[in-house]
């Protein structure tokens, strides 16, 4: 089967500028999770979505973050405006249900601020 | 709260050798236990659930629950296991999510 597919691969941008990563889950699957992964750390989740809702954005930083899943299908994650600290590799995961299914992970976008 | 510590962030052992990533969590109820792999330029992938309490590549992990731990092993370590290893928690009441450790780079030396 397909795996989650997440774009671009890599970014760079300058300080307060915008910037958006797109996800396209596995076909099927209801839950949609972005994690932040900043270097030497393990992923922490931002944001998590059953179908087009959000179940759980409690780490979100949402004086700049913002993510939507209009359809229940793709999902973008806008940072506005970015900072340093942001640079970081953005992972985008999917499972069938919320709960005890497996969760599958994207191959990430690095995203570098300067 | 959950937490999850992965003391080494650096192991290295000889081709052959057996090898232990260690993981220690915090939670209040029972968890669900993960390992995630990741090797050079590849996504982050499911290893094992201690649910499962299966064998994958060779490596078994158990959990222990006095002592709060989900060690992972392997009784002969090989070149194609070196990679970034995450331990993981799910809490019956976080809807899904993980809590990540910060990772064990292993590397297998020939």
């Amino acid at each position: 089967e397909a795996g989650v597919a997440q774009s671009p691969r890599y970014k760079i941008i300058e300080k307060r500028q915008s910037v958006a990563f797109w996800c396209n889950p596995i076909s099927g699957h209801a839950t949609l999770y972005w994690y932040q992964q900043i270097l030497g750390q393990g992923p922490k989740l931002l944001i998590q979505f059953q179908n087009n809702g959000v179940v759980d954005d409690s780490q979100l930083p949402k004086d700049r973050f913002s993510a939507e899943r209009l359809k229940g299908v793709d999902s973008t994650l806008k940072i506005q405006p970015a900072k340093l600290e942001d640079s970081a590799v953005y992972l985008c995961a999917s499972s069938l249900v919320q709960g005890n299914t497996e969760a599958f992970f994207g191959q990430g976008t690095r995203l570098t601020v300067v | 709260a959950q937490r999850v510590t992965q003391p080494e962030k650096l192991l290295s052992v000889f081709k052959g050798a057996p090898v232990e990533l260690k993981c220690n969590y915090s939670y209040s109820g029972s968890p669900e236990l993960f390992w995630y792999v990741q090797y050079s330029r590849q996504r982050l992938q499911l290893l094992l659930r201690h649910i499962s309490r299966e064998s994958i590549k060779g490596f078994t992990a158990d959990l222990n629950k006095g002592e709060t731990s989900f060690h992972l092993k392997k009784p002969f370590a090989q070149e194609e296991d070196s990679a970034m290893y995450y331990c993981a928690l799910r809490g019956g009441s976080t809807l899904g999510r993980l809590y990540f450790g910060r990772g064990t780079q292993l590397t297998v030396w020939p």
